[in-house]
């Protein structure tokens, strides 16, 4: 079974600009989450989606919203990019968030903003 | 808001040697994570603990998880230089249906 993929790896952006980045689950997950990861503030929740709805957010501002269609392939987009917005961004999958939180990672793609 | 804190933050050890991680918290989670992330990957989940006192084994890794399900650790007997990575623990909070992760623990092994 192939993994939790994200697209692209990595991105160069500079302030102000806006970034999609792409994950696809592992087939037959029908939960996304996705997270930002930095050295300073470690790994924080950004939001989840199940069969296309938001169902949790984390606290991030309105600049940072995301989607999931129908084949559970998910987007998250950052508009007016900020110094601050370079970090790790992680998507994870799961068949359905439960008490487990047993959750599969992908790569991840590195956005740097200059 | 759940915190969970790990430690120690950094440990560099000689090959052969054990250590153990540690997660805390104030917070009751229905179960806990363990990841491992090497750089510029994404975390590989270890084990995933769920019941109070649970103990489970990996190879050379022992996994506790807390009486009171509010902490856990983790325990390397005769580390090896592949053991090296970011250890992570996260907490599940069903009622909030999020995972919250500790800072992680940054382990380096010496050959």
């Amino acid at each position: 079974k192939a993994g939790v993929t994200q697209t692209p790896r990595y991105l160069i952006k500079t302030r102000g600009q806006q970034v999609t980045l792409s994950c696809s689950p592992i087939s037959g997950h029908r939960s996304v989450s996705w997270y930002q990861q930095t050295p300073g503030q470690g790994l924080q929740f950004l939001f989840e989606y199940f069969s296309e709805t938001q169902r949790n957010k984390g606290n991030f501002p309105g600049r940072f919203s995301g989607r999931q269609f129908s084949n559970s392939r998910s987007e998250m987009n950052v508009s007016t990019l900020e110094l601050g917005d370079s970090a790790l961004y992680l998507c994870a999958s799961s068949y359905n968030r439960g008490p487990t939180g047993e959750q599969f990672f992908g790569p991840g793609t590195r956005l740097t903003v200059l | 808001t759940q915190l969970l804190e790990q430690s120690p933050q950094f440990l560099s050890i000689q090959e052969g040697e054990n250590l153990t991680v540690y997660c805390n918290s104030s917070s009751v989670f229905s179960s806990l994570q363990w990841y491992r992330q090497e750089p510029g990957e994404g975390p590989v989940l270890l084990v995933t603990v769920v019941t109070g006192g649970e103990v489970k084994k990996l190879k050379r890794l022992t996994f506790q998880f807390g009486d009171a399900r509010k902490d856990s650790s983790l325990h390397i007997t005769a580390a090896q230089p592949g053991d090296t990575g970011l250890y992570l623990c996260a907490g599940e909070d069903t009622n909030a249906g999020k995972s919250t992760f500790g800072d992680g623990t940054t382990l380096t092994v010496k050959p």
